[in-house]
């Protein structure tokens, strides 16, 4: 599975959009972006996921560049609540043929401030 | 509710001693995962079932065991082989045999060392 990388922690006003960078440069052309975060001291929450098109859900926008080397996470009103570790995953989906986990690194560490 | 329930939320081990955490699942999944998280690090993967009565070994599978004689249980030994058993322990599911890697977490255990 490709690695990504993070920024190890941002700030954000509440209310504000909050923009979350993932960087992905070695991602394959099957492999998906998947995004999780993990509020402290709780397992973490599916978000989103995509493969080249812009995703959007009652959670967030995932936008994916055209040549996938970097994707960003879109919280478009940012409370006090989305306060957490936000992680970028990328990876085969389970059918295609790789068996295993995701694997999830240190994250972004996401403060939203009052 | 469906959903997935890991207990007991706090554990506490002595020297020498076997802990087993409890994983619960009536979501009808079929893989099952558990991770290993230290603070301010990422999850590392300890084991992972696809199927009852089968399960392999993840990144740090040792000083642990597991079994999966039930669809909707999983649960974890922390064997006394474990030297460094502090950690906050989390349960994955997922259903089986599709291309979405939403994994659905538990609560998490945190097990410490009298």
């Amino acid at each position: 599975d490709a690695k990504t990388t993070q920024p190890p922690s941002m700030d954000c006003a509440e209310g504000r959009a909050a923009n979350l960078p993932c960087n992905h440069s070695t991602i394959s052309g099957n492999e998906y972006v998947y995004w999780y975060r993990q509020i402290h001291s709780q397992g973490p929450q599916y978000i989103i996921h995509g493969l080249k098109n812009n995703e959007t859900n009652e959670m967030a926008s995932l936008i994916i560049t055209e040549d996938r080397k970097s994707s960003t996470l879109i919280l478009p009103h940012a409370t006090l609540r989305d306060t957490a570790v936000y992680y970028c995953i990328v990876r085969v989906p389970w059918g295609g043929g790789s068996q295993g986990n995701l694997i999830f690194g240190k994250g972004t560490k996401l403060s939203v401030k009052p | 509710d469906g959903g997935i329930t890991q207990s007991p939320k706090y554990l506490f081990r002595k020297e020498g001693q076997n802990v087993t955490l409890s994983c619960e699942q009536n979501l009808n999944h079929d893989a099952m995962y558990w991770y290993r998280q230290d603070p301010g690090q990422g999850l590392r993967l300890i084991y992972y079932s696809q199927i009852v009565n089968d399960f392999q070994k993840g990144d740090i599978a040792e000083g642990y065991s597991v079994s999966r004689e039930k669809k909707e249980s999983f649960p974890l030994t922390v064997t006394s082989a474990q030297k460094n058993p502090t950690a906050f322990y989390l349960c994955a599911s997922k259903p089986q045999g599709t291309t979405n890697e939403k994994l659905f977490f538990g609560s998490g255990t945190q097990l410490s060392v009298l």
